[in-house]
């Protein structure tokens, strides 16, 4: 049973196109995450947050950007889409003591922008 | 050079051998680690966090060396089933945060 949830699971979208990846967590941890992964590719950091109305970028550059109006929901969005955004996007969520809290993640959202 | 490093593999190995992989970090500072496992087109799973003292679950077995800054997974009697992608990640504290840095992976099949 997950506690960490992403919509849609998978999305086939046209260019320019404004989308919004969801990700929802049952957990109450403050951290949360977003990370781009390409098939067989390194995860990269692309927003994180600390709490609501926290944000930051993260190592990779990304057009998308992303809220933290609750504590539980932290959805990521894209103006316009491209095909360069086509990949894997994982949420993840951490306590609040993140030093030795490991991070759990949600089962991703696969993008394809054609 | 990249603050985690890893064998990409992939390791291929019979059914039953133990398996062991290294991970290196160049952050002298970094405070805790962990190993993730990834199946193919799925999420990491945090697989074991990894003490200084070493520990144990069951078939695996994680050590640290902090004076030479490697991190080890070692993997006895393998099963199909661990054929998977297995994660080296790093929490560094920089500026007041912690930030994870996970490793490219690195890719195990165990064959039958």
């Amino acid at each position: 049973e997950a506690d960490i949830y992403q919509t849609p699971r998978y999305l086939v979208i046209g260019t320019g196109k404004k989308i919004t990846l969801e990700c929802s967590q049952t957990m109450g941890h403050d951290k949360m995450y977003w990370y781009q992964q390409d098939p067989g590719m390194e995860l990269h950091l692309i927003h994180y947050s600390y709490g609501v109305n926290s944000t930051e970028k993260g190592d990779l550059s990304s057009e998308s950007t992303v809220s933290r109006i609750r504590t539980e929901h932290f959805p990521l969005t894209l103006e316009s889409a491209r095909p360069s955004h086509t990949s894997q996007y994982l949420c993840a969520s951490s306590e609040r003591t993140g030093q030795k809290a490991g991070y759990t993640f949600g089962s991703g959202t696969r993008l394809t922008v054609v | 050079r990249k603050e985690v490093e890893q064998d990409p593999g992939p390791f291929n190995v019979p059914e039953g051998a133990t398996v062991a992989f290294n991970c290196t970090y160049s952050n002298s500072a970094s405070q805790s680690f962990f190993w993730y496992r990834q199946d193919c087109r799925k999420e990491p799973k945090l697989l074991m966090s990894v003490y200084s003292s070493g520990n144990e679950d069951g078939r695996f077995t994680a050590q640290l060396n902090r004076a030479s800054q490697y991190i080890s997974l070692l993997i006895r009697d393998s099963k199909l089933s661990d054929s998977a992608t297995y994660l080296c990640v790093v929490n560094n504290h920089t500026s007041g945060t912690y930030k994870y840095i996970f490793g490219t992976g690195t890719r195990l099949k165990v064959l039958a």
